[in-house]
Protein backbone atom coordinates (compact mmCIF):
# COMPACT_ATOMS: atom_id res chain seq x y z
CA UNK A 1 0.00 0.00 0.00
CA UNK A 2 1.35 3.51 -0.82
CA UNK A 3 1.77 5.78 2.40
CA UNK A 4 -0.23 8.68 -0.44
CA UNK A 5 -2.55 6.92 -3.08
CA UNK A 6 -4.01 9.23 -5.51
CA UNK A 7 -5.95 8.28 -8.83
CA UNK A 8 -3.92 9.20 -11.42
CA UNK A 9 -6.49 10.07 -13.82
CA UNK A 10 -6.98 11.92 -16.28
CA UNK A 11 -10.18 13.29 -14.56
CA UNK A 12 -12.19 14.80 -17.32
CA UNK A 13 -14.77 17.63 -16.37
CA UNK A 14 -16.53 19.92 -18.15
CA UNK A 15 -16.51 23.90 -17.47
CA UNK A 16 -18.35 25.06 -15.45
CA UNK A 17 -18.79 21.71 -13.02
CA UNK A 18 -17.23 20.45 -10.11
CA UNK A 19 -14.35 18.62 -10.13
CA UNK A 20 -13.51 16.30 -7.00
CA UNK A 21 -10.28 14.80 -6.21
CA UNK A 22 -9.48 12.48 -3.76
CA UNK A 23 -6.73 11.07 -1.57
CA UNK A 24 -5.91 8.63 0.63
CA UNK A 25 -2.79 8.37 3.35
CA UNK A 26 -1.60 5.60 5.26
CA UNK A 27 -0.68 7.04 8.69
CA UNK A 28 -2.91 7.19 10.71
CA UNK A 29 -1.17 9.89 13.12
CA UNK A 30 -0.43 12.39 10.05
CA UNK A 31 -1.34 15.91 11.10
CA UNK A 32 -0.69 18.36 7.94
CA UNK A 33 -2.24 17.90 4.53
CA UNK A 34 -1.73 19.93 1.45
CA UNK A 35 -3.07 20.35 -2.00
CA UNK A 36 -0.57 21.12 -4.84
CA UNK A 37 -1.31 22.37 -8.23
CA UNK A 38 1.60 21.26 -11.12
CA UNK A 39 0.95 23.03 -14.82
CA UNK A 40 3.19 20.97 -17.22
CA UNK A 41 6.67 21.95 -17.16
CA UNK A 42 5.99 24.05 -14.20
CA UNK A 43 7.13 23.39 -10.88
CA UNK A 44 4.02 22.73 -7.98
CA UNK A 45 2.22 25.55 -6.05
CA UNK A 46 0.70 25.58 -2.71
CA UNK A 47 -3.23 25.76 -3.42
CA UNK A 48 -4.77 24.67 -0.18
CA UNK A 49 -3.29 23.65 3.66
CA UNK A 50 -5.94 21.76 6.28
CA UNK A 51 -4.88 20.84 9.22
CA UNK A 52 -8.22 19.60 11.40
CA UNK A 53 -11.37 17.41 10.38
CA UNK A 54 -13.95 19.13 7.88
CA UNK A 55 -14.10 21.48 5.26
CA UNK A 56 -11.54 24.60 4.43
CA UNK A 57 -13.03 26.37 1.86
CA UNK A 58 -10.68 29.51 -0.23
CA UNK A 59 -12.56 30.82 -3.22
CA UNK A 60 -13.67 28.25 -5.57
CA UNK A 61 -11.04 25.72 -3.80
CA UNK A 62 -12.77 23.58 -1.02
CA UNK A 63 -10.45 21.13 0.95
CA UNK A 64 -12.33 18.48 2.99
CA UNK A 65 -10.48 16.06 5.77
CA UNK A 66 -11.64 13.01 7.46
CA UNK A 67 -9.21 12.16 9.85
CA UNK A 68 -10.98 8.40 10.60
CA UNK A 69 -11.25 7.57 7.28
CA UNK A 70 -7.46 9.08 6.47
CA UNK A 71 -8.42 10.54 3.27
CA UNK A 72 -8.20 14.38 2.35
CA UNK A 73 -10.14 15.51 -1.08
CA UNK A 74 -10.66 18.65 -2.82
CA UNK A 75 -13.03 19.69 -4.42
CA UNK A 76 -13.14 22.93 -7.50
CA UNK A 77 -16.01 24.93 -7.91
CA UNK A 78 -17.01 26.23 -11.88
CA UNK A 79 -14.23 24.74 -13.12
CA UNK A 80 -11.93 26.22 -15.91
CA UNK A 81 -9.85 25.49 -18.78
CA UNK A 82 -7.00 27.40 -16.35
CA UNK A 83 -7.97 24.62 -13.53
CA UNK A 84 -6.47 21.86 -15.96
CA UNK A 85 -2.99 20.37 -14.27
CA UNK A 86 -1.81 17.77 -12.15
CA UNK A 87 -2.92 18.14 -8.44
CA UNK A 88 -0.65 16.61 -5.94
CA UNK A 89 -1.59 15.65 -2.48
CA UNK A 90 0.80 16.08 0.26
CA UNK A 91 0.91 14.81 3.88
CA UNK A 92 3.25 15.32 7.09
CA UNK A 93 3.06 11.35 8.05
CA UNK A 94 3.52 11.08 12.28
CA UNK A 95 7.65 11.00 11.85
CA UNK A 96 7.48 14.61 10.52
CA UNK A 97 7.74 13.48 6.79
CA UNK A 98 6.38 14.84 4.32
CA UNK A 99 5.10 12.29 1.20
CA UNK A 100 3.78 13.29 -2.11
CA UNK A 101 0.73 11.54 -3.52
CA UNK A 102 1.82 10.85 -7.39
CA UNK A 103 -1.10 12.97 -8.34
CA UNK A 104 -3.76 13.53 -10.58
CA UNK A 105 -4.13 14.94 -13.76
CA UNK A 106 -7.33 16.97 -13.88
CA UNK A 107 -8.76 18.06 -17.59
CA UNK A 108 -11.42 20.68 -17.94
CA UNK A 109 -13.34 20.34 -21.36
CA UNK A 110 -14.72 23.37 -22.30
CA UNK B 1 5.95 33.53 -0.27
CA UNK B 2 9.30 34.17 -1.06
CA UNK B 3 10.69 34.17 -4.60
CA UNK B 4 13.13 31.13 -5.77
CA UNK B 5 15.03 30.97 -8.41
CA UNK B 6 17.61 28.05 -9.45
CA UNK B 7 20.43 27.73 -12.03
CA UNK B 8 20.71 26.06 -14.55
CA UNK B 9 17.57 25.71 -16.02
CA UNK B 10 18.13 22.62 -17.89
CA UNK B 11 21.28 20.60 -18.80
CA UNK B 12 22.53 17.74 -20.77
CA UNK B 13 25.65 16.16 -19.23
CA UNK B 14 27.34 13.07 -19.94
CA UNK B 15 27.47 10.39 -17.13
CA UNK B 16 30.49 9.80 -15.01
CA UNK B 17 30.26 13.76 -14.45
CA UNK B 18 28.93 16.26 -11.58
CA UNK B 19 26.44 19.04 -12.01
CA UNK B 20 26.03 21.66 -9.19
CA UNK B 21 22.50 23.65 -9.12
CA UNK B 22 22.23 26.69 -7.48
CA UNK B 23 19.13 27.97 -5.60
CA UNK B 24 18.38 31.93 -4.36
CA UNK B 25 16.31 33.24 -2.52
CA UNK B 26 15.15 36.83 -2.02
CA UNK B 27 14.64 36.49 1.84
CA UNK B 28 16.56 34.83 4.79
CA UNK B 29 14.80 31.10 5.52
CA UNK B 30 15.73 28.77 8.31
CA UNK B 31 15.64 25.65 5.97
CA UNK B 32 15.64 24.84 2.25
CA UNK B 33 14.55 21.57 0.75
CA UNK B 34 15.58 19.76 -2.52
CA UNK B 35 13.51 17.16 -4.37
CA UNK B 36 13.98 15.30 -7.12
CA UNK B 37 10.96 14.48 -9.60
CA UNK B 38 11.32 12.02 -12.69
CA UNK B 39 9.54 11.86 -15.29
CA UNK B 40 6.06 11.03 -14.22
CA UNK B 41 6.36 10.47 -10.74
CA UNK B 42 5.56 12.63 -7.91
CA UNK B 43 8.36 14.61 -5.51
CA UNK B 44 10.81 12.71 -3.47
CA UNK B 45 12.57 14.59 -0.85
CA UNK B 46 15.97 14.33 -1.77
CA UNK B 47 17.36 16.43 1.75
CA UNK B 48 17.29 18.62 4.19
CA UNK B 49 19.16 21.86 3.96
CA UNK B 50 19.71 24.02 7.56
CA UNK B 51 22.22 26.79 7.46
CA UNK B 52 24.92 26.43 9.92
CA UNK B 53 24.46 22.61 9.85
CA UNK B 54 25.16 19.56 7.84
CA UNK B 55 22.11 18.72 5.15
CA UNK B 56 19.56 15.60 6.94
CA UNK B 57 19.06 13.22 4.07
CA UNK B 58 16.38 11.10 3.29
CA UNK B 59 16.43 7.47 3.07
CA UNK B 60 18.09 6.33 -0.05
CA UNK B 61 19.94 9.52 -0.45
CA UNK B 62 23.72 9.54 0.70
CA UNK B 63 26.10 12.77 0.99
CA UNK B 64 28.42 11.00 -1.26
CA UNK B 65 25.50 11.35 -4.62
CA UNK B 66 24.20 14.31 -3.47
CA UNK B 67 26.67 16.94 -1.45
CA UNK B 68 24.50 20.42 -0.01
CA UNK B 69 25.60 23.66 0.59
CA UNK B 70 24.06 26.24 2.41
CA UNK B 71 26.25 28.90 3.14
CA UNK B 72 23.85 31.06 3.94
CA UNK B 73 20.25 31.71 4.51
CA UNK B 74 19.26 33.06 1.03
CA UNK B 75 21.48 29.96 -1.02
CA UNK B 76 21.95 26.32 -1.48
CA UNK B 77 23.40 23.96 -3.87
CA UNK B 78 22.88 20.47 -4.51
CA UNK B 79 25.71 18.35 -6.34
CA UNK B 80 24.65 15.00 -8.47
CA UNK B 81 27.74 13.79 -8.27
CA UNK B 82 28.74 11.04 -10.84
CA UNK B 83 25.78 11.13 -12.79
CA UNK B 84 23.80 7.98 -14.72
CA UNK B 85 21.03 8.02 -16.86
CA UNK B 86 19.16 7.21 -13.89
CA UNK B 87 19.87 11.01 -12.46
CA UNK B 88 17.91 12.41 -15.22
CA UNK B 89 15.35 14.24 -13.41
CA UNK B 90 14.04 17.56 -12.36
CA UNK B 91 15.35 18.77 -9.13
CA UNK B 92 13.66 21.51 -7.54
CA UNK B 93 14.63 23.63 -4.24
CA UNK B 94 12.01 24.68 -1.83
CA UNK B 95 11.47 26.84 1.47
CA UNK B 96 9.05 25.74 3.95
CA UNK B 97 8.12 26.58 7.38
CA UNK B 98 9.14 22.89 8.41
CA UNK B 99 7.76 21.01 5.78
CA UNK B 100 4.44 22.59 5.89
CA UNK B 101 3.62 24.98 2.82
CA UNK B 102 6.24 24.19 0.48
CA UNK B 103 7.52 27.21 -2.11
CA UNK B 104 8.91 25.97 -4.83
CA UNK B 105 11.42 27.01 -7.12
CA UNK B 106 11.26 26.45 -11.65
CA UNK B 107 13.07 23.57 -10.88
CA UNK B 108 16.33 22.20 -12.90
CA UNK B 109 15.63 19.56 -15.74
CA UNK B 110 18.73 17.39 -15.68
CA UNK B 111 19.01 14.85 -18.81
CA UNK B 112 22.31 12.44 -18.15
CA UNK B 113 23.30 10.50 -21.60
Amino acid sequence: QKEVEQNSGPLSVPEGAIASLNCTYSDRGSQSFFWYRQYSGKSPELIMSIYSNGDKEDGRFTAQLNKASQYVSLLIRDSQPSDSATYLCAVISSASKIIFGSGTRLSIRP
Amino acid sequence: SAVISQKPSRDICQRGTSLTIQCQVDSQVTMMFWYRQQPGQSLTLIATANQGSEATYESGFVIDKFPISRPNLTFSTLTVSNMSPEDSSIYLCSTGRNYNEQFFGPGTRLTVL
